[in-house]
């Protein structure tokens, strides 16, 4: 059974700082995904990559498959950065997996003071 | 930039009653999905929904749960006999390709009194 596990739980920052999250899982699995979801509920999209590294504006989200972790960098962070981001892998097929349903991890909530 | 789209956003019901969860998902997009997420935990996979039948389901969804794609553009989940513990928020969430981004809705926070 796949765990995907999230570090820092919970992280404040200053207005300005460089954040990093952390995400690691246990088995192989075919992409990873980062997620923000905003505090009234709904949940965004930010990457999914299943080798080395994507930048988009000020994030930028790194793997390495054979550490079996990844990690979300946020530059210059800004409170409208605030909100909980979430790491989902989806296992290939032939490991037990299907048609793209993900697994979750439980969230690192992130609060950006000015 | 199209959207998942989610109603109600909110849906208050008595235990025991039987609850639809609508979304429309993105037009071209041929995988569903519906997730939830129990307040103050982890998002957790219920269904996947391929080609007009489901491809996978969890634990969870049990033969309470069912769900449906009526017409071209509706896909709900419906409960049938709803209990305190189907309080959650639900996600529905479609895809082009089962290996590309899913796109998710704003989701229908469901409570059971």
């Amino acid at each position: 059974k796949n765990e995907v596990e999230q570090s820092p739980q919970n992280l404040t920052a200053q207005e300005g700082e460089f954040i990093t999250i952390n995400c690691s899982y246990s088995v192989g699995i075919s992409a990873l995904h980062w997620l923000q979801q905003h505090p009234g509920g709904g949940i965004v999209s930010l990457f999914m990559l299943s080798s080395g590294k994507k930048k988009h504006g000020r994030l930028i989200a790194t793997i390495n498959i054979q550490e079996k972790h990844s990690s979300l960098h946020i530059t210059a962070s800004h409170p409208r950065d605030s909100a909980v981001y979430i790491c989902a892998v989806r296992v290939p097929m032939n490991y037990g997996g299907s048609q793209g349903n993900l697994i979750f991890g439980k969230g690192t909530k992130l609060s950006v003071k000015p | 930039e199209p959207e998942v789209t989610q109603t109600p956003s909110h849906q208050v019901t008595q235990m025991g009653q039987e609850v639809i969860l609508r979304c429309v998902p993105i037009s071209n997009h041929l995988y569903f999905y519906w997730y939830r997420q129990i307040l103050g935990q982890k998002v957790e996979f219920l269904v996947s929904f391929y080609n007009n039948e489901i491809s996978e389901k969890s634990e969870i969804f049990d033969d309470q749960f069912s769900v449906e794609r009526p017409d071209g553009s509706n896909f709900t989940l419906k409960i049938r006999s709803t209990k305190l513990e189907d309080s959650a928020m639900y996600f529905c969430a479609s895809t082009t390709y089962y290996n590309q981004p899913q796109h998710f809705g704003d989701g229908t926070r469901l409570s059971i009194l």
